[in-house]
Parts: structure tokens; C-alpha cells; sequence
């Protein structure tokens, strides 16, 4: 099975601090995103990548970056943290299963509170 | 722009009363209609790909189809275990091929 592996579940950060969140897939996938869900709002995607070093801003890249350095790892960064960015963090990266279906795979999630 | 919206928004179903969610999308060349479970704290899980009109995927009690405009997943005798919030995504073949979600339906299945 695909695995993708946030590195942190739970973060408290203070305001103005940098984050980085960190996401590694371990299937060879060159797709991968970054989501936040909120309440009401549902998943947004942020940022996707669909190979090393590309990026593409999604619908609220505000406020982050991201980093693809190498093909299995994407990394999520808040520069300056804000209390609007308390959030729950999601990344994804899709690929074909052995049945050929296209299938987008999540972490488990990682929640940041701002303080 | 791609737009996924989902309904209804909550759902409260008796345990073995069947039902449906809908999914309704408006995309540029879709690559693929997706429906994910997501339990509360949880990454979503995935269930199904769709990929064209008249296409339907079961799995257990639960069964996705797709027509032109929308998604349909159907419950049958739903137990408490199903409770979850149900997603549903498309992906586009336009620009880089991003996966744009609806907001979901909660369901929750009473004993």
C-alpha cells in the first residue's frame, strides 16, 4: 500500500514563527499536494507539485511556500505564522494502483495551532 | 474553475435504512471522480475512482456511479460502522491536473 507520512500530528506555534510541515510518499508518485480543511470550508488546496523543484500555487497559496527537493518529499512552510493559519494540514500524492485506477493518497494529517 | 458541490450536508440515517449522497461537478476534462471516508481527526480514505459516464464500483454496502454531471454514492442497510463524513473530488485534465473536493456529507447511522 501507498504511504504518505506527515512528520508531525499535533504543532503549537506561536505567532510570526516559521513551520515547516513535512510530507514523504514512498510510492515513486510525482503528483503530490497540500491541503488545509477547515470546518465549513472543506479541503483547500494551497499548493501541488508534479515534479521535482515544480510547483504550482492553488487556490490559497497566501501565506505558505513549499519546497521539492527530492521526488518523494514535499515540505509545507508558513513563513511568518498567523492565528488564521490554525489549521488542520493535510498532504496527498496520487498515482495508479495495480488496477491502473488513479487513486490520491493522504497522511494522516497534521493539526497547527497559532497562538 | 472547477466546482464540486456536495449534498446534503449532514445526513442521519436508521441503521438498514438505505440511502444516497449526492455529488454534483462542473469541470474542465475530467480525469476522475474520486470518493474518499473521512473519520473525525483522520486523513480521508480512499474508496473509488470513476473515470466516465455509466460507470458504477461497489465495495461492501457502498456503491459510486457517474453521470456527465454527477455522483451518486449509494448506502445499502447502512450500520453504525459507516458513520463518517463522505468526500467527494474531481480531477481535471486542464492546466496541471489539480483535485479540486467538495465539502462532504456527514453521515451518521443510528443503532
Amino acid at each position: 500500500d501507498v504511504k504518505v507520512t506527515q512528520s508531525s500530528r499535533y504543532l503549537v506555534k506561536r505567532t510570526g514563527e516559521k513551520v515547516f510541515l513535512e510530507c514523504v510518499q514512498d510510492m515513486d508518485h510525482e503528483n503530490m499536494f497540500w491541503y488545509r480543511q477547515d470546518p465549513g470550508l472543506g479541503l483547500r488546496l494551497i499548493y501541488f507539485s508534479y515534479d521535482v523543484k515544480m510547483k504550482e500555487k492553488g487556490d490559497i497559496p497566501e501565506g505558505y511556500s513549499v519546497s521539492r527537493e527530492k521526488k518523494e518529499r514535499f515540505s509545507l512552510i508558513l513563513e511568518s505564522a498567523s492565528t488564521n493559519q490554525t489549521s488542520m494540514y493535510l498532504c496527498a500524492s496520487i498515482g495508479r494502483d495495480p488496477s491502473g485506477a488513479n487513486v490520491l493518497t493522504f497522511g494522516a494529517g497534521s493539526r497547527l495551532t497559532v497562538l | 474553475e472547477d466546482q464540486v458541490t456536495q449534498s446534503p450536508e449532514a445526513l442521519r440515517l436508521q441503521e438498514g435504512e438505505s440511502s444516497s449522497l449526492n455529488c454534483s461537478y462542473t469541470v474542465s476534462g475530467l480525469r476522475g471522480l474520486f470518493w474518499y471516508r473521512q473519520d473525525p481527526g483522520k486523513g480521508p480514505e480512499f474508496l473509488f475512482t470513476l473515470y466516465s459516464a455509466g460507470e458504477e464500483k461497489e465495495k461492501e454496502r457502498l456503491k459510486a456511479t457517474l453521470t456527465k454531471k454527477e455522483s451518486f454514492l449509494h448506502i445499502t442497510a447502512p450500520k453504525p460502522e459507516d458513520s463518517a463524513t463522505y468526500l467527494c473530488a474531481v480531477r481535471s485534465s486542464g492546466g496541471y491536473q489539480k483535485v479540486t473536493f467538495g465539502i462532504g456529507t456527514k453521515l451518521q447511522v443510528i443503532p
